[in-house]
């Protein structure tokens, strides 16, 4: 998997979007970029995932570069349910994939 | 959508002892289930893959010995720590992926093991 570069943690003010950026420029061509949640003390959520188009779904919007070597997850009108620790993650398509995470960002949503 | 359950949700043994944590994919068949570790502050770590009727796969570092994993039915991969110790103490997390496409994994709750 290609490694990913996030920051460490973000304040965003409840009601606002929340902007992850991602840093992804060994991505090669047939890896997407995925995004995972993981609210203190649960199991990890998926939330969207992209090969180099734009996606948008009822949890959030992902923005990807042209030349892919960076994205960025909005989540449009953050709340507080929202804080958590956010994983950009880029490997080949398909459940069957390993899941390697990183750091992640802590997005902590201010009230 | 998909649900993928484990228990129990915590647990705290004694040093020495063994303990098993279930992982069930709740109504779906996984015929591969996903096991992680999660120590306090830090990210996600790959254990093991789990598959149905077949030995289970390990990454670099894991102690087969010490994580006995059995994949025996569709539905249910188990994870035993033996002669568990305080520093197998962790977050346990297991993900199961939908069969076919690109569906993706759904993880479970996790499970809070103390080793006293």
């Amino acid at each position: 998997d290609a490694k990913t570069t996030q920051p460490p943690s973000m304040d965003c003010a409840e009601g606002r979007a929340a902007n992850l950026p991602c840093n992804h420029s060994t991505i090669s061509g047939n890896e997407y970029v995925y995004w995972y949640r993981q609210i203190h003390s649960q199991g990890p959520q998926y939330i969207i995932h992209g090969l180099k188009n734009n996606e948008t779904n009822e949890m959030a919007s992902l923005i990807i570069t042209e030349d892919r070597k960076s994205s960025t997850l909005i989540l449009p009108h953050a709340t507080l349910r929202d804080t958590a620790v956010y994983y950009c993650i880029v490997r080949l398509p398909g459940g069957y994939q390993k899941v390697t995470f990183g750091t992640g960002t802590k997005l902590q949503v201010i009230p | 959508g998909a649900v993928v359950s484990q228990h129990p949700s915590w647990v705290i043994c004694k040093s020495g002892t063994s303990v098993k944590i279930e992982c069930r994919s709740l109504d779906f068949q996984a015929t591969t289930m996903f096991w992680y570790r999660q120590f306090p502050k830090q990210s996600l770590m790959l254990m093991a893959t789990s598959n149905e009727g077949s030995k289970a796969t390990y990454e670099q570092g894991v102690e087969k010995d010490k994580f006995l994993i059995n994949h025996a039915s569709l539905t249910l991969s188990t994870l035993t720590v033996t002669s568990a110790h305080p520093e197998d103490s962790s977050f346990y997390i297991c993900s199961a992926p939908l069969a076919g496409g690109s569906y993706e994994q759904y993880f479970g709750p996790g499970t809070r093991l103390t080793v006293t």
